[in-house]
């Protein structure tokens, strides 16, 4: 299916865990993005990709790893989970460099108890 | 960095009025101003947006207008229907990467 997909929609995980989050698109987009949403913060961006592997800093990535080794495919990784991780988070993609609609996931929704 | 405030945080419209949510933005040198609708359960949706350029831009029931000198621009749905019902959040971004900054949101209800 064309799109953008993420997994797992729902994950529960213990806190120290190492957990990753998938993120896919079909389009080809050369700017690929990963946000968490958290009530009173709106959208925070985590890190972000230019290109494969091209990757930067957003507002939050502390505790938090990313890698594209190919351009469809932008996995978050937390290294050791904690409380304050616990999150839905959204991976989006966009065309290029002009300012174009960036395509969102449906969200995973992670709880680390 | 860029910051974007976004208020009301909720709102109530009875359906057929008009719903108004009002952003500000820090840096002068954002150019592009994307507005997205999120559903219960679903990612951010782009419904319209905006360039600096421009100072107010329109499709059917929904309009953008943009304030550059005071840097603020604003969001506004006429004829508000149930379906409408939705987070709504503004954004800011400037030229290259676009890291994109977006407000905290603003729910709102449309009442039948």
């Amino acid at each position: 299916d064309a799109g953008i997909t993420q997994s797992p929609r729902y994950k529960i995980t213990e806190t120290g865990r190492q957990v990753t989050l998938m993120c896919h698109q079909t389009w080809s987009h050369s700017y690929m993005f990963w946000y968490r949403q958290d009530l009173g913060h709106g959208l925070r961006l985590i890190y972000y990709s230019a290109a494969a592997d091209i990757t930067d800093k957003g507002e939050v990535p502390d505790g938090y790893v990313v890698s594209r080794s190919k351009t469809e495919n932008f996995p978050l990784t937390l290294e050791s989970a904690t409380r304050s991780q616990t999150s839905v988070y959204f991976c989006a993609s966009r065309a290029g460099t002009e300012n174009t609609e960036a395509f969102f996931g449906q969200g995973t929704r992670l709880t680390v108890v | 960095g860029e910051n974007v405030e976004q208020h009301p945080s909720t709102l109530s419209v009875q359906e057929g009025d008009s719903a108004v949510i009002k952003c500000t933005y820090s840096d002068s040198a954002s150019n592009y101003f994307p507005w997205y609708k999120q559903e219960l359960g679903k990612g951010p949706q782009l419904i319209i947006d905006i360039r600096s350029n421009v100072g107010e831009k329109k499709d059917q029931r929904i309009a953008v207008t943009l304030n550059k000198t005071a840097k603020h621009f604003s969001l506004h749905i006429t004829e508000t229907q149930p379906e409408d019902s939705a987070v709504y959040f503004c954004a800011a971004s400037k030229g290259g990467y676009q890291k994109v900054t977006f407000g905290i949101g603003t729910k709102l209800q449309v009442i039948p």
